[in-house]
């Protein structure tokens, strides 16, 4: 089962403008966790914010995250074309037995254009 | 590079077999999740170890099972293959029980195509 949900689905940019991908959910949430992947790559871990944080950052990235409409933000800012990936929010759901685990959404695919 | 290895990297089979897919988690790391990816159902959980227990279970089929052996390697068998079995078969890794409060460190995944 899905929780997160990025939107958009994909994402087309000129280098150097700004990319913001969004994503909503829809049960309470300890954490949020944002991930790239690289075509064919695995998936390598962005930022992780914690229910009572409303913004972080991390070099070019920007993220928030408004627990009132269950939704986080990324912002690439001045992106480059390293930058075209898919981008991947992530939240914690039971899965059964008192454990839980990591759920991704279906993600954005940023192709930022040289 | 995330310090998780996974192998092979490529895996062609016919439906009906059984295969084993192999991971070692980076160093330190004590648990261990399997991740399934498609393209029709996006990135599903499958199971999750932690130092050698299984902790976690998602959407895992019974033809499908794992393991995590004493080294803290872990191996996910696939068996009685079908076509909608093709996917990328990622592992993971984490220092933590499974609380989610540390990262995942991902491998470069398992590329398994049944035909």
């Amino acid at each position: 089962s899905q929780q997160g949900e990025e939107d958009p689905q994909a994402l087309s940019i000129q280098e150097g403008e700004n990319a913001t991908m969004n994503c909503s959910y829809k049960t309470s949430i300890n954490n949020l966790q944002w991930y790239r992947q690289n075509s064919g790559r695995g998936l390598v871990h962005l930022i992780l914010i914690r229910s009572n944080e409303r913004e972080k950052h991390s070099g070019r990235l920007r993220v928030t995250l408004d627990t009132s409409k269950k939704s986080s933000s990324l912002l690439i800012t001045a992106s480059r074309a390293a930058d075209t990936a898919s981008y991947f929010c992530a939240t914690v759901l039971p899965a059964g037995a008192g454990s839980y685990q990591l759920t991704f959404g279906k993600g954005t695919k940023l192709s930022v254009i040289p | 590079d995330s310090g998780v290895t996974q192998t092979p990297k490529h895996l062609i089979t016919a439906t009906g077999q059984r295969v084993t897919l192999r991971c070692s988690p980076r160093s330190g790391d004590l648990s261990v999740y399997w991740y399934q990816q498609s393209l029709d159902q996006g990135l599903q959980f499958l199971i999750q170890y932690y130092n050698g227990e299984e902790r976690a279970k998602g959407n895992i089929l019974e033809r499908f099972s794992a393991q995590q052996f004493p080294d803290l390697h872990s191996e996910l068998n696939l068996s009685s293959l079908e076509l909608g079995d093709s996917a990328l078969y990622f592992c993971a890794s984490s220092a933590g029980q499974g609380g989610y409060n540390s990262p995942l460190h991902f491998g470069n995944g398992t590329r398994l195509t049944v035909t």
